[in-house]
């Protein structure tokens, strides 16, 4: 599986757009990038994945750089609910795949804390 | 639907006690997972299960074990409790098929202390 990396904490007022880097450089051209948010010790909650192009939804934003080496999650309008713990994970698509190929393996994230 | 739910949400154990953790889903999802948390770190796979009758090991399945006799339900076994053990633990599930983003479903966690 492809590593990630990401810083282990980042401020972000609220209001403003929270951007969270993540860096991938050995990922392979069948991963996907995941991104999962853990608040205060509750379990993970999905956001928001991608391959190549650019994701939106009703969360968040991903943006995928063109070599697939990095992205950045993007919450437009961060709050006070935001603070988590945010997981950058890079993973073949889940579709198709049984067994080991579609677990996710979790590192320590960035805590994300959203100030008043 | 009700999602993902564990049973007990906090438990304290004396070393070399036995307990259950239970994880049942109503989403009629085939996969389920045992994770496990340790504080200020990421969760690590402890057991998975693809369907009814099928199990296999995680990172770190010693000490633990697990059964699948139902789709619904994914009982965590802890057979003689070490204070190593002491951790969050979390039960997931998904999906499989076309259409499917593979987005897990967490429970709310089941946190157990050994003493």
């Amino acid at each position: 599986d492809a590593k990630t990396t990401q810083p282990p904490s980042m401020d972000c007022a609220e209001g403003r757009a929270a951007n969270l880097p993540c860096n991938h450089s050995t990922i392979s051209g069948n991963e996907y990038v995941y991104w999962y948010r853990q608040i205060h010790s509750q379990g993970p909650q999905y956001i928001i994945h991608g391959l190549k192009n650019n994701e939106t939804n009703e969360m968040a934003s991903l943006i995928i750089t063109e070599d697939r080496k990095s992205s950045t999650l993007i919450l437009p309008h961060a709050t006070l609910r935001d603070t988590a713990v945010y997981y950058c994970i890079v993973r073949v698509g889940f579709m198709n795949y049984g067994g080991s190929q579609g677990n996710l393996i979790f590192g320590k994230g960035t805590k994300l804390s959203v100030k008043p | 639907n009700a999602g993902v739910t564990q049973t007990p949400k906090f438990r304290i154990l004396k070393i070399g006690q036995s307990m259950t953790l239970q994880c049942t889903q109503d989403m009629n999802h085939n996969y389920m997972y045992w994770y496990r948390q340790d504080p200020g770190m990421g969760l690590k796979l402890i057991y998975y299960s693809v369907g009814a009758g099928i199990t296999d090991k995680g990172e770190v399945p010693n000490g633990y074990n697990v059964s699948r006799s139902t789709t619904e339900d994914f009982p965590l076994r802890l057979e003689l409790a070490a204070p190593s053990q002491t951790s969050v633990y979390f039960c997931a599930s998904r999906t499989l098929g076309t259409g499917s983003n593979g987005e897990l479903f967490f429970g709310e966690g089941s946190r157990l202390t050994v003493l």
